[in-house]
């Protein structure tokens, strides 16, 4: 199965500031058709998750520009720049590349 | 708009089964596949499989193969998740989330907390 390593297990972060996940897989995520089948979702306390980003750095409909989703092959990367307070929660990477299918650990995104 | 609402929590005994549903409503039920997610109380996700809502067909991950069946009432746009003798170490929220593969999970159920004790 494919391991999706995320670092940092958590993040303290005063609003404003930039943050940075990383989420590095065991595998490469590229599938046969080209396509990199790497989601990051934002599970805020008490809610289901939520698609933020698919195919590595396309945002969903309606996600903030301040979202922006990176990488290839092993090593992505989510930044979120000027964290604002509806963005605290965990964020899981995905990979829909590989079956079975798989999540990352979780990377939980707090107040300092 | 585009709503999956599950059903209510379970509270079962081992040994016991359970049967919760995911009904889906504002777009084509079988334009989309629909999965399901399993969480324990606070811990990460653990995807579980999905269902082909135009065939029918179930795929599985290996932890649930055996006791977990994924069935549909394709008249009522609705997805079920049953699960047949019940272990203390199902205790989940489970969620039902529509899209996989080259779509996301673009949209997600409330979740439905299954608690198994004796």
């Amino acid at each position: 199965d494919v391991v999706l390593t995320q670092t940092p297990v958590s993040l303290s972060v005063t609003l404003g500031d930039q943050a940075s996940i990383s989420c590095r897989s065991s595998q490469s995520l590229e599938y046969s058709d080209g396509y990199t089948y790497l989601e990051w979702y934002l599970q805020k306390p008490g809610q289901s998750p939520q698609l933020l980003i698919y195919e590595v750095s396309n945002r969903f409909s309606g996600v903030p520009d301040r979202f922006i989703g990176s990488g290839s092959g092993t090593d992505f990367t989510l930044k979120i720049s000027r964290v604002e307070p509806e963005d605290l929660g965990v964020y899981y990477c995905f990979q829909a590349t590989h079956d079975p299918w798989t999540f990352g650990g979780g990377t939980k995104l707090e107040l300092k | 708009q585009i709503q999956l609402v599950q059903s209510g929590p379970e509270l079962k005994k081992p040994g016991e089964s359970v049967k919760i549903s995911c009904k889906a409503s504002g777009y084509t039920f079988t334009d989309y596949a629909m999965h399901w997610v399993k969480q324990v109380p606070g811990k990460g996700l653990k995807w579980m499989g999905w269902i082909n809502t135009y065939t029918g067909k179930p795929t599985y991950a290996d932890d649930f193969k055996g006791r977990f069946v994924f069935s549909l009432e394709a008249s009522a746009s609705t997805a079920n998740l049953q699960i047949s003798n019940l272990k203390n170490e199902d205790t989940a929220n489970v969620f039902c989330a529509r899209g996989g593969g080259t779509t996301p999970f673009d949209y997600w159920g409330q979740g439905v907390m299954v608690t198994v004790s004796s």
